[in-house]
């Protein structure tokens, strides 16, 4: 089955501890980007990438970052998290070409930052 | 940068009726596409129709349909006999992508719809 998964699905932690959210595509998509949605704000987007080792940021970048070293995966990192960071988290990829290729959406991690 | 403004934040239609979701947008750019996402309770983003611009046809899946109208920038989504089932924050999003610089969506802030039984 085609699918974007994300892991965790949920978290709570504390302020400045780093942590990892995963997210990984079975459908050797080139593009993968995240997200985060916050109430009355949409989606957002955090990173992008075009590739392996081909990143760059998005909309609301600060406080995150991303690697792309194997096409199917692309983590989101928080190096030290801060409570503005508490969120809805979604990662998303499409296959290449034009921008018509619709996103297909992980389903979403949520995280609480204390 | 590109904007995607949906002037609505909520919605209420009767079951079985129609209903209209706005969505404007501004860029600067010829050739682009626009979506439509459904989101449910569940969280997940459900793609529900997308529209290329150079195409001047309007695209319909099913029951639900855009009104595109690009000279005035204007994205609208028709649901026709709404259902229950399409409750829902519904998010219309452009891609962002330009032949190989930037990716991904930007999105407006999203219609709350409620379909009243």
């Amino acid at each position: 089955e085609a699918q974007v998964t994300q892991n965790p699905r949920y978290l709570i932690t504390v302020t400045g501890k780093k942590l990892t959210v995963t997210c990984s595509q079975n459908m050797n998509h080139e593009y993968m980007s995240w997200y985060r949605q916050d109430p009355g704000l949409g989606l957002r987007q955090i990173y992008y990438s075009m590739n392996v080792e081909a990143t760059d940021k998005g909309d609301v970048p600060e406080g995150y970052k991303v690697s792309r070293k194997e096409k199917r995966n692309f983590p989101l990192i928080l190096e030290s998290p801060s409570p503005n960071q508490t969120s809805l988290y979604f990662c998303a990829s499409r296959s290449g070409g034009r921008g018509n290729q619709p996103q297909h959406f992980g389903d979403g991690t949520r995280l609480s930052i204390l | 940068a590109q904007t995607v403004t949906q002037s609505q934040p909520e919605m209420s239609v009767q079951e079985a009726e129609t209903v209209t979701l706005s969505c404007t947008y501004d860029t600067s750019e010829s050739d682009y596409y626009l979506f439509w996402y459904k989101q449910p309770p569940s969280r997940q983003m459900i793609l529900v129709i997308r529209q290329e611009a150079y195409k001047q046809q309007n695209a319909t899946e099913n029951r639900f349909s855009v009104n595109f109208q690009k000279a005035a920038k204007s994205f609208s989504l028709k649901i026709s006999d709404s259902q229950l089932g399409d409750a829902a924050m519904y998010f219309c999003a452009y891609s962002r992508y330009s032949g190989g610089g930037a990716d991904g969506l930007t999105f407006g802030k999203g219609t709350h719809l409620i379909i009243q039984p």
